[in-house]
């Protein structure tokens, strides 16, 4: 069965600086990959996902995900954060012989002033 | 297209109550999938209908859990006698067809059991 890993449960960064959070999978067969947002108090909101082709991916706000297969991972970036992307945010999987999608823990996004 | 709806949004209710809550997915979307999420947690897999028919469950549900999607249409996650440990957001999600595309979350009900 597929799993999914992340691997910080939070990160503080200052505002405007880089930030990376970490994602890592395993599954025997071929896999989709999705970032996940969720804010306080709200559902979760698709963010981006890995289908097939190019392997790096990119959101409407600035962040973007690189899947790379010989390492099985799939981590979100994005160059220069602001106080509105403090969310919590999960990295999840499906594979093609499934049907349901599988959930990280989750990475908290602590935006410094 | 509304989004998904899920009704209500929190639900706070003694412990050996019944409680049930409702959603409505996207309307064209055939799947519905009910997850729970608990505090540090990610959302955990509980069930999915595809139609009317009810095609997984996940072994976190027990006896004590029961969804119906009777029209193929909106959906009910029942939870008799509750515990504690039942305390949780319940988050639904609808797909077209298969999931690789991602589903479209509702706003979730969050239950507490006092």
């Amino acid at each position: 069965a597929q799993s999914v890993t992340q691997l910080d449960s939070q990160v503080p960064v200052f505002e405007e600086a880089p930030v990376e959070l970490r994602c890592n999978y395993s599954s025997s067969v071929s896999v989709y990959l999705f970032w996940y947002v969720q804010y306080p108090n709200q559902g979760l909101q698709l963010l981006l996902k890995y289908l097939s082709g190019s392997t790096l991916v990119e959101s409407i706000n600035g962040f973007e995900a690189e899947f790379n297969k010989s390492q099985t991972s799939f981590h979100l970036r994005k160059p220069s954060v602001h106080i509105s992307d403090t969310a919590e945010y999960f990295c999840a999987v499906i594979t093609n012989r499934d049907d349901k999608i599988i959930f990280g823990k989750g990475t908290r996004l602590h935006i410094l002033p | 297209d509304t989004g998904v709806s899920q009704d209500p949004r929190h639900k706070i209710t003694k412990r050996g109550q019944n409680v049930t809550f409702r959603c409505d997915p996207i309307s064209e979307h055939n799947r519905l999938y009910w997850y729970r999420q608990t505090l540090g947690q990610g959302p955990e897999f509980l069930t999915y209908f595809q139609n009317e028919a009810q095609l997984e469950k996940s072994r976190l549900l027990s006896d004590r859990f029961s969804a119906e999607r009777p029209k193929g249409s909106f959906s009910t996650l029942e939870i008799q006698r509750t515990e504690q440990g039942d305390s949780a957001m319940y988050l639904c999600a609808s797909a077209r067809d298969r999931s690789n595309y991602g589903y479209t979350f509702g706003s979730g009900t969050r239950l507490t059991v006092v």
